[in-house]
């Protein structure tokens, strides 16, 4: 059981450059979730799904993009990528009601130089 | 809005002391406070949780207790070890809105030895 999967784990970027980051759950949850994480810091919420074909922004959507087109998949597009988005991103899961418990993925650190 | 305060922010303790860290949250609806720990570059991982019926559960040297008259809970470690340190964030979920997890800021508990 592999849990939440996240790749890449590091990743360099230039200003203004995209890129996707994957995320996948073999729980068959429900909910899915897109933190980024600064140094130092606590968790802020980028996006969230509740389920397929459902999204819906959280704290901090400005420059990021998700689609949920399967139970198992949750990928985070950075646009134009900005020196502002160096953090760490976690992707999480769980299933309200029977499962609250948050499981995270080992996390993607990226800087943008 | 909803929001979730946490305190103090650094915490360091001596080996073998026991260490107390608060969090009060505002939505009186919120029914489900776990705590994550997180450990330096790793993914936060749940440690223990308590839900609204509940006053006080314990789990080995971690216990947590809830008082929601004055909406706050605690996470207490007792006989502290060096593998401890770690930051830890609390949380709060209503059941009526799971995606709606908020965390605290955390705290950097450092054991001394």
């Amino acid at each position: 059981n592999a849990g939440v999967t996240q790749t890449p784990k590091f990743r360099i970027l230039k200003i203004g450059q995209s890129m996707t980051l994957q995320c996948t759950q073999d729980m068959n949850h429900n909910y899915m979730y897109w933190y980024r994480q600064d140094p130092g810091m606590g968790l802020k919420l980028i996006y969230y799904s509740v389920g397929a074909g459902i999204t819906d922004k959280g704290e901090v959507p400005n420059g990021y993009n998700v689609s949920r087109s399967t139970t198992e998949d949750f990928p985070l597009r950075l646009e134009l990528a900005a020196p502002s988005q160096t953090s760490v991103y976690f992707c999480a899961s769980n299933e309200p009601p029977g499962q609250y418990t948050i499981y995270f993925g080992e996390g993607s650190w990226l800087t943008v130089v | 809005g909803e929001n979730v305060e946490q305190h103090p922010s650094t915490l360091s303790v001596q080996e073998g002391d026991s260490a107390v860290i608060k969090c009060t949250y505002s939505d009186s609806a919120s029914n489900y406070f776990p705590w994550y720990k997180q450990e330096l570059g790793k993914r936060p991982q749940l440690i223990i949780d308590i839900r609204s019926n509940v006053g006080e559960k314990k789990d080995q040297r971690i216990a947590v207790t809830l008082n929601k008259t004055a909406k706050h809970f605690s996470l207490h470690i007792t006989e502290t070890q060096p593998e401890d340190s770690a930051v830890y964030f609390c949380a709060a979920t209503p059941y009526s809105s799971a995606s709606k997890i908020i965390f605290g800021s955390g705290t950097r508990l450092s054991i001394r030895p």
